[in-house]
């Protein structure tokens, strides 16, 4: 069964309004997890990866405040995109991996973002 | 050149037929090998996690890690029309965050 749980599968709002996504590890806990962005027929993009109790480190090009990532626990990371807008419609995927070294990373299922 | 190629394809096989997918890389620094399964509308779901040169089975998939030519496959046996899906490739440092560095992702179709 799944391991990383991600909600909402799929949001649709106006634009300018603020959406967070949540990822949460479903049965251990997670030192480490990345956000990632998906366009239709491509690849993952990482956009930032998120460490427990600090700062997420943020890749080139990637707006920290306008995608703005929390990781208040060990089983918990969010992502906020404020003030979105229809360019930040995309498919959001988070990936979580285990404490201890060489895990590799289980993703969610993705949130389908759709801003009008 | 990108770090990490991949055939997008697509791949389109008959049921039962053996699929062979492959990535090539150009990093030697690369430590871990995964593969990867993608439904579409879905996240990715992990197939194969290698480190180490040479073979790794897991039911009908098989992965291949050739480290001196950089170069990775996945094999899958009696394939399903449920296989149907794009398959990634994946890889990453042996320090640090172990961020993954993805293929392009190989369209995969099995045909009843």
């Amino acid at each position: 069964g799944a391991v990383v749980s991600q909600h909402p599968s799929w949001v649709i709002c106006k634009s300018g309004t603020s959406v967070k996504i949540e990822c949460r590890s479903l049965d251990f806990q997670a030192t480490t997890m990345f956000w990632y962005r998906q366009f239709p027929k491509q690849s993952l993009m990482l956009m930032a990866t998120s460490n427990e109790g600090s700062k997420a480190t943020y890749e080139q090009g990637v707006e920290k405040d306008k995608f703005l990532i929390n990781h208040a626990s060990l089983t918990l990371s969010t992502l906020t995109v404020t003030s979105a807008h229809p360019e930040d419609s995309s498919f959001y995927i988070c990936s979580a991996r285990r404490r201890g070294g060489n895990q590799p990373q289980h993703f969610g299922d993705g949130t389908r973002l759709s801003i009008l | 050149q990108k770090e990490v190629e991949q055939d997008p394809g697509p791949l389109s096989v008959p049921e039962g037929a053996i699929v062979s997918l492959n990535c090539t890389y150009s990093n030697s620094a690369f430590q871990y090998f995964m593969w990867y399964r993608q439904y579409s509308r879905k996240g990715p779901e992990l197939l194969m996690y290698t480190y180490s040169s040479g073979n790794k089975e897991d039911g009908r998939f098989t992965a291949q890690v050739d480290k001196s030519s950089k170069y990775i496959s996945l094999f899958i046996r009696d394939s399903q029309p449920s296989d149907s899906a794009t398959y990634l490739c994946a890889m990453s440092y042996f320090q640090g965050a172990q961020k993954l560095v993805f293929g392009q992702g190989t369209r995969l179709t099995i045909n009843p």
